[in-house]
């Protein structure tokens, strides 16, 4: 059973990086099958994607446009951690983030495109930027 | 960007209805890519739907997806309780980025 479990700071000071870790049990980052997703989600800016990073022969990462000058998702595979870096935190960057696991087919070999969801969910942290 | 909206925002409904959910694409998704989730307070979101149809795993037939082109849709036929949630429909065809609807909230009447 895949488990992905939160740590990280919920309380910053505008101006500081936000940096937040998932720890993964029963599956492996290096996994071709598998990305792994970070999001936010508050009340002004609904389920919000930020990035996600992937393992096919080589390490990927996408951002999403509105945090891509901010942002680093990096992974540690001998602790089977990966982790989200945000430079510079507004309040605007207040919400409740969480990472998940997505399952693709773009690490196999033959066939078209197949996205399987984000099956696996982290707990969630509540994170709030104030003074 | 594609850009999902749902309709409507919020549904009042007793238990035993059935209800259809409604996801538009700003253009057209490939049924590969859409998914449905559900999310109750204070819960990280659970995945419903893959492939605008496949149910995933654990999940009951009561929900089913169907669609295709720029509609889409997800309906829970005989609200149980537990069913009463905010729901998410969500597409990515493996270019970012990744996005969702808006939501739509189904609640008691």
């Amino acid at each position: 059973q895949v488990q992905l479990q939160q740590s990280g700071p919920g309380l910053l000071k505008p101006s500081q990086t936000l940096s937040l870790t998932c720890a993964v049990s029963g599956d492996s980052l290096s996994s071709i099958s598998a990305a792994w997703n970070w999001f936010r989600q508050s009340p002004s800016r609904g389920l919000e994607w930020l990035g996600r990073t992937s393992y096919r022969s080589k390490w990927h990462q996408d951002y999403a446009d509105s945090v891509k000058s901010r942002i680093n998702i990096n992974v540690d595979i001998s602790k089977n951690l990966f982790f989200l870096q945000l430079n510079s935190v507004t309040a605007e960057d207040t919400a409740v983030y969480y990472c998940a696991r997505d399952i693709d087919s773009s690490g196999w070999p033959h066939g078209e495109y197949y996205f399987y969801g984000l099956d696996v969910w982290g707990q969630g942290t509540t994170v709030a930027v104030s003074s | 960007e594609i850009v999902l909206t749902q309709s409507p925002g919020t549904l009042s409904l007793s238990p035993g209805e059935t209800v259809t959910l409604s996801c538009r694409a700003s253009e057209i998704v490939s049924t590969r890519y859409l998914a449905w989730y559900q999310q109750k307070p204070g819960q990280a979101p659970r995945l419903l739907i893959y492939g605008a149809s496949s149910r995933a795993t654990g999940i009951p037939d009561r929900f089913s997806g169907s669609g295709s082109g720029t509609n889409f849709t997800l309906t829970i036929s005989g609200l149980e309780p537990e069913d009463f949630a905010v729901y998410y429909c969500q597409q990515f065809g493996g270019s970012p980025p990744l996005t969702f609807g808006g939501g739509t909230k189904v609640d008691i009447k």
